[in-house]
């Protein structure tokens, strides 16, 4: 079947505006969850949906950064006023369940270069 | 703080040989570990896990073992194969929410 996907896979943007990074999950998948990656690290956690509601936002690293799923299906992470630390790849993942073994299905990103 | 930490940002192996990748971490609340791999320009694949109340988990050529008094995980890889060539990430995990991921381990399998 179809796994998660991005879009767009790759985002050049000017210093100060605003972009949406798109995320499709895979069909059924209750938790989804936003990443951020730098060059030469591991992924580090943003946000995670249960549904619609946001379970946990305590890895946005400011107001600037907001995230949905209004449907409980298809996540958008949206960034304001974007800034050159900004400059990242941004992965979505989505899982079957909360609880037990978190095996997280991972897309292939979206790398956003901030000018 | 690094609560996970892969502190060899890269190995090398040869073909058929046993690869070796350690991880250490620092919350004693994790309750699942898991591997991924990385290619360029794709997301982690989930390569094996291990609950927190397990010292070893076995998946083909694949074992994790877990040392929780030390706080240390190590994942094998025997033998290793050309196509083993990724990033290899650690990840941690409380009550199933968010992934804490160490740097990654650059494997590189020589023929």
């Amino acid at each position: 079947g179809a796994g998660v996907s991005q879009t767009p896979s790759n985002k050049v943007t000017e210093k100060g505006k605003y972009v949406e990074l798109r995320c499709d999950p895979i069909s059924g998948h209750t938790a989804l969850y936003w990443y951020r990656q730098s060059l030469g690290q591991g992924p580090e956690f943003l946000i995670y949906f249960q549904g619609t509601g946001a379970a946990d936002d305590s890895g946005l690293p400011n107001d600037r950064f907001f995230a949905v799923r209004p449907e409980g299906s298809v996540s958008t992470l949206k960034i304001q006023r974007t800034e050159r630390g900004d400059s990242a790849v941004y992965l979505c993942a989505s899982s079957p369940r909360t609880s037990g073994i978190n095996e997280q299905f991972f897309g292939p990103g979206t790398r956003l270069t901030v000018l | 703080d690094q609560q996970v930490k892969q502190n060899s940002p890269s190995l090398s192996v040869q073909e058929g040989r046993i690869s070796i990748l350690n991880c250490d971490y620092t919350n004693s609340m994790f309750d699942y570990f898991l591997w991924y791999k990385k290619y360029p320009a794709e997301g982690p694949t989930f390569l094996i896990s291990i609950s927190s109340i397990k010292d070893k988990n076995e998946d083909g050529r694949f074992t994790v073992f877990l040392n929780k008094s030390a706080k240390h995980l190590s994942l094998h890889i025997v033998p290793s194969q050309p196509g083993d060539s990724a990033v290899y990430f650690c990840a941690a995990s409380v009550l199933g929410g968010k992934l804490i991921f160490g740097q990654g381990t650059e494997l590189s399998v020589k023929p």
